[in-house]
């Protein structure tokens, strides 16, 4: 049975950083791209940064490049993404995805149960 | 970024209704169009994925439709468990994007 499970998020304040986790298993996490989709509580989902099977390549929204950074340990099946220069506007429900194939655009069957940010003073 | 632009965003109907939902991109995406339902405080749940391919453990009264730019999802015969938010994703390039919902009520 595939399982993502997103653990990481918290209340920090303005300028702050925090690491996202998902662990994953049951399935072979390296030939999978991942990626990090979020949602403002009551609003829709946003891409916000995606990597291939491998790790090679990796790819960020406009809203987060420059403070964001998407990686992945395919030994210990787990996925990350290290929040930097965090912004109000970047509180959210995070959830880690899994993509169909190894490469970066496909869709997305299976989620995370999803880890809350909360940016604020 | 290819924008995706959902109709209606918001939609009451009755069990045993049949809806449908469409889902309009700024540019042809070919077939690389997919539609998740969400419930209130889960994670999205992949129904479709290429248009029209059901996903596993989905009820054959959802079908999705369309080419190009236009597409569509229909259920056929609504059930009181498919009262949720719905979501179409274009998987044609990065980044990927969402419409931006439809809810979906009892009336």
């Amino acid at each position: 049975e595939v399982q993502l499970v997103d653990s990481g998020g918290g209340l920090v304040q303005p300028g702050g950083s925090l690491r996202l986790s998902c662990a994953a298993s049951g399935f072979t996490f390296s030939t999978h791209a991942m990626s990090w989709v979020r949602q403002v509580p009551g609003k829709g989902l946003e891409w916000v940064s995606g990597l291939t099977g491998s790790g090679d390549a990796t790819y960020y929204a406009d809203s987060v490049r420059g403070r964001f950074t998407i990686s992945r340990d395919n030994s210990r099946n787990t996925l990350f993404l290290q929040m930097n220069s965090l912004r109000v506007e970047d509180t959210a429900v995070y959830y880690c995805a899994k993509g169909e194939n190894e490469y970066s655009a496909s869709w997305y069957d299976y989620w995370g149960q999803g880890t809350l940010v909360t940016v604020s003073s | 970024d290819i924008q995706m632009t959902q109709s209606p965003s918001s939609l009451s109907a009755s069990v045993g209704d049949r809806v449908t939902i469409t889902c309009r991109a700024s540019q042809s995406i070919n077939n690389h169009l997919n539609w998740y339902q969400q419930k209130p405080g889960k994670a999205p749940k992949l129904l479709i994925h290429a248009v029209s391919s059901l996903q596993s453990g989905v009820p054959s009264t959802f079908s999705g439709s369309g080419s190009g730019t236009d597409f569509t999802l229909t259920i056929s015969s609504l059930q009181p468990e498919d009262f949720a938010t719905y979501y179409c994703q274009q998987s044609y390039n990065t980044p990927p994007t969402f419409g931006q919902g439809t809810k979906l009520e009892i009336k």
